[in-house]
């Protein structure tokens, strides 16, 4: 079991460039989550999804983020355009079920934007 | 809505116990966790326990859970430069989704000689 993978693990762009980040989750977990950890807002989460489908983008932060899952094995978080607030570790993890035993983490992207 | 609380740093001596506590407001939560992030990695879950016990207890790791007062500790044991980290209490079953865990801010244990 690879675990939830993540890519890149950095990523520096320029202000107003669309930044892509990238996440496998485990295979046969049902849920998959996106989280922003900052020093300021500690960790937050931003949309997750179940079975591909979305299900809570209550935390989008705006328009300018978007979340896709195409299916099982592959979602996207996409900033567009990025500004430098964006600037954060991104994190994404699944879990099999509603999270009894929690959820399994990705070792996150650094995204810094300049 | 919920929110998770904690201390934001601790020091302990090496070879002490270190206890790391929480409080929580939504009473509704069904699970509590204990999540460890070391330097540039993600989160990883140490442990967790459900609502309806008290303690439970994992090698040099004890949980405690006061669903009275809505305290949640994590007690280790014989504490190793290796448990030099952020420790993240976090809930889920809540209120606002049984599906969604909310987490603290993190509590920075570090070790001392």
């Amino acid at each position: 079991d690879a675990g939830v993978i993540q890519s890149p693990r950095h990523e520096v762009t320029e202000m107003g460039q669309e930044v892509t980040l990238r996440c496998k989750p485990i295979s046969g977990h049902d849920y998959l989550f996106w989280y922003r950890q900052t020093m300021m807002r500690g960790l937050e989460l931003l949309i997750y999804f179940n079975n591909n489908v979305p299900i809570d983008d209550s935390g989008m932060p705006e328009d300018r983020f978007s979340a896709k899952m195409p299916n099982a094995s592959f979602s996207t978080l996409k900033i567009q355009p990025s500004e430098p607030r964006d600037s954060a570790v991104y994190f994404c993890a699944s879990s099999p079920t509603v999270p009894a035993r929690g959820y399994t983490f990705g070792s996150g992207t650094r995204l810094t934007v300049v | 809505g919920e929110d998770v609380e904690q201390s934001l740093f601790l020091s302990v001596r090496e070879g002490d116990s270190s206890v790391i506590n929480c409080t929580y407001t939504d009473s509704s939560s069904t699970y509590l966790y204990w999540y460890k992030q070391e330097p540039g990695a993600g989160l990883q879950l140490l442990t967790y326990i459900f609502s309806n016990m008290d303690m439970k207890q994992d090698q040099r790791l004890t949980v405690l859970l006061n669903k009275k007062d809505k305290h949640l500790s994590l007690r280790i044991a014989d504490t190793q430069t290796g448990d030099s980290a952020i420790y993240f209490c976090a809930e889920s079953g809540g209120h606002s989704s049984a599906s969604k865990i909310i987490f603290g801010s993190g509590t920075r244990l570090s070790i001392r000689p």
